[in-house]
């Protein structure tokens, strides 16, 4: 069955540099890679959805690549703030089933 | 607010009691779903619905029993619970049950059994 993995190390890096958070999975390439920011004990909030045939997704300081060489989504955020701070979910499914998540990353991004 | 309200926001309740959380969406969406959250654990999906059918049931016990009434509404009934049962729950909303469409969460309740 697809497994996806994220870092379940926090990310620590300085306001103003690039965060950037792995997501990988094991087998079959996810039709659609979705990633969503998740704040203590609050629902997780949709970011961005990338597609199996694209290479990149952009929003504002958010950027989504997918390489199925690799098996990897990358998600990066720049000139990162402290109100960055956050666990991000990777969530991943292929064409008819639902999404599967991922544990997420926590990012701390200090002043 | 992401359009998906959750009541209560917090519950907590013993082993031997009957309680049900609610979920309501104003997005006009045709999917729903409840999910599970539990310390250093990965969201855990236990039921979908899709256009009121239940589509999904991930091995939730039976202690656990959602009702749709109808695209808008969704419940989670609680009976005889294991204080393992504390956790976040989740409910979301999407356009259709499919990858290709992102999901709305609500807040979530926050349920404790003691």
């Amino acid at each position: 069955s697809q497994k996806i993995e994220q870092n379940s190390e926090a990310l620590n890096i300085q306001e103003g540099k690039t965060a950037t958070l792995t997501c990988n999975y094991t087998n079959y390439s996810p039709a659609y890679l979705q990633w969503y920011r998740q704040d203590p004990g609050r629902g997780p909030v949709f970011l961005l959805l990338i597609r199996e045939n694209e290479k990149e997704k952009r929003k504002e300081r958010l950027k989504v690549t997918f390489d199925t060489t690799l098996k990897q989504s990358l998600f990066h955020i720049t000139a990162s703030q402290p109100a960055d701070s956050a666990t991000y979910l990777c969530a991943h499914a292929s064409g008819y089933s639902t999404l599967t998540f991922g544990k997420g990353t926590m990012l701390l991004v200090s002043p | 607010e992401t359009g998906v309200t959750q009541t209560p926001r917090h519950l907590v309740m013993g082993m031997t009691n009957k309680k049900s959380l609610k979920c309501e969406q104003h997005l006009g969406h045709n999917a729903m779903y409840w999910y599970k959250q539990s310390a250093k654990k990965p969201l855990e999906l236990m039921f979908v619905y899709n256009f009121k059918e239940q589509t999904e049931n991930n091995s939730v016990p039976s202690r656990f029993s959602p009702e749709c009434p109808n695209s808008s509404h969704l419940f989670l009934h609680l009976h005889t619970l294991q204080p393992e049962d504390s956790a976040l729950y989740l409910c979301a909303s999407s356009q259709d049950k499919f990858g290709t469409y992102e999901q709305y969460f609500g807040p979530g309740t926050r349920l404790t059994v003691t």
